[in-house]
């Protein structure tokens, strides 16, 4: 069975600071890991996933996560804020079992001018 | 537009009535998922198809709950004798099998039930 935990329900910067958004997962197996975003009214859009390549991935945006296995952690990260990142960011794990996907509860992001 | 595809976007009902959602999947993917999120959380992996097959359904919420995928393109989901508790966002999701499968979702079908 897999989990995520995303370490902050809420997360203020201001604009132009950088940005971090922590999730912690668990996996039985080597799993997939991805961060999908949610605006108000919009569907959930792909920002990265990792599959086992490079741990570091790059996403759209500006955004990019690390994975640490060692730590269990993939964390997202974004070195400038811009008002429009202001949305819902879920981490997500998919491996084996049933193949859907485990989302986090997800992590709001604040902007403030 | 070639993404996934949801109707309705917004469905009103009463409690006891069933209801059905349509979702159309991106052409070439071959898996499509449902999934339901309540407010404040993130979706809850419901069921899947891989072409017509429904691969998954022990996580449907109760029996109440079915999905069809008849020709392997689209998909419906229905519940029956609908309860206030059912009202959430209703997420359809595909997918192309592989090992870097991703999921692309669609806008969600939103479901009051009063």
């Amino acid at each position: 069975a897999q989990s995520v935990t995303q370490l902050d329900s809420h997360v203020s910067v201001s604009e132009g600071t950088p940005v971090l958004l922590r999730c912690n997962y668990s996996s039985s197996y080597s799993p997939s890991l991805f961060w999908y975003v949610q605006h108000p009214n919009k569907g959930l859009q792909l920002l990265l996933k990792y599959t086992s390549a490079a741990t570091l991935v790059k996403g759209i945006n500006g955004f990019e996560a690390e994975f640490k296995k060692s730590e269990t952690s993939f964390h997202l990260t974004k070195p400038s804020a811009h008002m429009s990142d202001a949305a819902e960011y879920f981490c997500v794990v998919r491996g084996g079992g049933a193949d859907g996907l485990t989302f986090g509860k997800g992590t709001h992001l604040i902007i403030q001018p | 537009d070639t993404g996934v595809s949801q109707d309705p976007r917004h469905k009103i009902t009463k409690r006891g009535q069933n209801v059905t959602f349509r979702c159309d999947p991106i052409s070439e993917h071959n898996r499509l998922y449902w999934y339901r999120q309540t407010l404040g959380q993130g979706p809850e992996f419901l069921t899947y198809f891989q072409n017509e097959a429904q691969l998954e359904k022990s996580r449907l919420l109760s029996n109440r709950f079915s999905a069809e995928r008849p020709k392997g393109s689209f998909s419906t989901l229905e519940i029956q004798r609908t309860e206030q508790g059912d009202s959430a966002m209703y997420l359809c999701a595909s997918s192309l099998v592989g090992e870097r499968e991703t999921q692309y979702f669609g806008p969600g079908t939103r479901l009051l039930v009063l």
